[in-house]
């Protein structure tokens, strides 16, 4: 019965590299997002679609795709990744201007 | 820059004793407010929210007031137990019909028994 699921919860990878975090909600939201959280805890926002349209587009790299396949899911592909791509990236729902229900959150760590 | 400000932390308290978070924000007009709490090793959990002034947000024993003439939003406990651990966030929403959330930096609590 969760709500907001990620996988993984834990992704350790080379410099270089391409990579996918995967995130699902069953709770019927139009809205989804991707945040990233780093090591002195603070949050951001990256991405948000809204019914498979994206709406936010804050200045992320373009190495950071999201592609959003249904209303239900929003993935984070990372292209080349790079040592300061490591973070906690956390994904979120929401029901139209409403609260954001956050996932578990993936720990990236980038060598 | 943030528009919302928050205590940093961490914090250190003992068991029972009284929380108050700081939180301020910038707006033109009535943001809806939220404080978020993570606890270790999970994402975010909505504590509580308030929507419009005056309003006051109450959960699990905490509370925070809408406060429209200093532009705050507190967020207080009377006496706080060693599982209020964790890291607090302040956020206001985006005005303008985004769905965008702007979040404080997050302070983390450690209460001891």
């Amino acid at each position: 019965d969760t709500a907001v699921s990620q996988t993984p919860k834990y992704l350790v990878t080379q410099m270089g590299n391409d990579k996918s975090i995967k995130c699902e909600q069953n709770l019927g939201h139009d809205t989804m997002y991707w945040y990233k959280q780093d090591s002195k805890k603070f949050l951001k926002i990256m991405f948000s679609y809204n019914n498979k349209e994206l709406i936010i587009n804050e200045t992320v790299p373009n190495r950071f795709s999201p592609k959003s396949p249904d209303k239900a899911h929003l993935n984070l592909h990372i292209n080349s990744l790079e040592l300061g791509d490591s973070a906690v990236y956390f994904c979120a729902s929401s029901p139209h201007r409403n609260e954001q229900f956050f996932g578990p959150g993936t720990r990236l760590t980038v060598l | 820059g943030n528009s919302v400000t928050q205590m940093e932390g961490p914090v250190t308290l003992s068991e029972e004793a009284f929380l108050t978070i700081n939180c301020t924000y910038t707006a033109t007009g009535y943001p809806s407010l939220f404080w978020y709490v993570q606890y270790p090793g999970e994402g975010l959990q909505l504590l509580l929210k308030a929507t419009k002034a005056d309003d006051k947000g109450s959960n699990k024993g905490f509370e925070a007031t809408y406060r429209k003439e200093t532009t705050s939003f507190h967020l207080e406990k009377g006496s706080v137990q060693v599982s209020d651990s964790a890291v607090y966030f302040c956020a206001r929403r985006e005005m303008g019909g985004s769905e965008k959330l702007v979040f404080g930096k997050g302070m983390k609590l450690t209460v001891n028994p």
